[in-house]
């Protein structure tokens, strides 16, 4: 089944403990991105990769590392997380020069 | 200003119902434009691509006005399952910028 996987879907932490939140597709998409969703902003795009190895800055990039060092593969690195990255999460993956994001089922995070 | 802007509703509209969204976007180089539906806490998943043409499918039908940068959606017949929120997504540089509205939200009430 083609699809978009996320771990963990429920993530309750502390101020400053580093944490990686996994995304993973089974489609050989070139295309990854991270996006956090709060509410009355709806989706901003955190960073985002054309293919391995490339990886760029989305509209809220502050805080957030990522990787791709694999094509199925994009985790999402908090180094030092804070209470205003509170947010739910989604992955997602696209084929390049086609019209559908396929999502991940979304990664719920609360820093304390 | 927000660069992809939606009436947030809720829009409470009856069965059989025909609702209409609309979008604005301000960013002139955007290239290629989706509506997008999310059930409750759930993944947003593809609804219909936009063309300047017009794009329908089924009871759905989704406009591009070009010149007055918005897009519209237009549900006719309404159903319950179409109970929804319902995102437009502006693209531009292909997914290099990938802007999403902050949604409408409709209830379809029996």
């Amino acid at each position: 089944e083609a699809q978009v996987t996320q771990n963990p879907r429920y993530l309750i932490t502390v101020t400053g403990k580093k944490l990686t939140v996994t995304c993973s597709q089974n489609m050989n998409h070139e295309y990854m991105s991270w996006y956090r969703q709060d509410p009355g902003l709806g989706l901003r795009q955190i960073y985002y990769s054309m293919n391995v190895e490339v990886t760029d800055k989305g509209d809220v990039p502050e805080g957030y590392k990522v990787s791709r060092k694999e094509k199925r593969n994009f985790p999402l690195i908090l180094e030092s997380p804070s209470p205003n990255q509170t947010s739910l999460y989604f992955c997602a993956s696209t084929s390049l020069g086609t019209d559908t994001q396929y999502f991940g089922p979304g990664t719920r995070l609360t820093v304390l | 200003r927000k660069e992809v802007e939606q009436d947030p509703g809720p829009f409470n509209v009856p069965e059989g119902a025909t609702v209409a969204f609309n979008c604005t976007y301000s960013n002139s180089a955007s290239q290629s434009f989706f509506w997008y539906r999310q059930d409750c806490r759930k993944e947003p998943k593809l609804l219909m691509s936009v063309y300047s043409s017009g794009n329908e499918d089924g009871r759905f039908t989704a406009q591009l006005n070009r010149a007055s940068q918005y897009i519209s959606l237009l549900i006719r017949d309404s159903k319950l399952s179409d109970s929804a929120t319902y995102l437009c997504v502006a693209l531009s540089g292909g997914y290099q910028k990938v802007t999403f509205g902050t949604g409408t939200k409709l209830q379809v009430i029996p």
